[in-house]
């Protein structure tokens, strides 16, 4: 398997404009988180599917943010309108738990995210 | 409230010596722990993770970990660092066993490595 494939790698974007981030997690993992990494807050929880269906979504930071899930291979996080204060890196993680045990999450690359 | 603490921002060891990152955690249950490590722009790798059994668990890079739980600690340990370890170190958790069991991370701890 590829691994976690995140689209694009880097985006630079205008304030106001809406951005969209993809994820293809692992073949088969039933698992889906969205990270955000800034300096100043580390590693935050966005959101997480389990089976495509959005469980926890109270990191959210906002309405402008949203997040999708249509099928087990593929997962969006728009951010609509973006600001200048959604610089980060997005990160995508995906994992199985099978019969009570998990191997842990496995990251994407991350997505740069830069709005002026 | 459930949270994961790693009271190191930043250590500088020399190559060569040994090394422990503190990680704990606050939660009811014991949770599955993990660690990971960020080279500068990547994405975060997995070192080794513990769910049951023997509370010293091995992983990759020659890294250790061990579960304490009566210290609600799992602290990750190397006994010979090398310059390629310098990067960022995070303790994370599961919580809980459910469908509604999150992974939440540490604030990380800088390693870096004196020559």
């Amino acid at each position: 398997d590829a691994g976690v494939i995140q689209s694009p790698r880097h985006e630079v974007t205008e304030m106001g404009q809406e951005v969209t981030l993809r994820c293809k997690p692992i073949s088969g993992h039933d698992y889906l988180f969205w990270y955000r990494q800034t300096m100043m807050r580390g590693l935050e929880l966005l959101i997480y599917f389990n089976n495509n269906v959005p469980i926890d979504d109270s990191g959210m930071p906002e309405d402008r943010f949203s997040a999708k899930m249509p099928n087990a291979s593929f997962s969006t996080l728009k951010i609509q309108p973006s600001e200048p204060r959604d610089s980060a890196v997005y990160f995508c993680a995906s994992s199985l738990v099978l019969r009570g045990r998990e191997d842990g999450a496995f990251f994407g690359q991350g997505t740069r995210l830069t709005v002026v | 409230a459930q949270s994961v603490t790693q009271p190191d921002i930043h250590i500088t060891v020399s190559e060569g010596a040994s090394l422990e990152l503190r990680c704990n955690y606050s939660y009811g249950a014991t949770p599955y722990l993990f660690w990971y490590v960020q080279s500068p722009g990547q994405g975060l790798q997995l070192l080794l993770k513990y769910f049951s059994g023997d509370t010293l668990v091995q992983g990759i890079k020659g890294f250790e970990a061990e579960f304490k739980r009566s210290q609600s600690s799992f602290n990750l340990r190397k006994p010979s660092v090398h310059w390629s370890d310098a990067a960022e170190y995070f303790c994370a958790v599961r919580l809980g066993y459910s469908s509604a069991s999150k992974i939440i991370f540490g604030s990380g701890t800088r390693l870096s490595i004196r020559p």
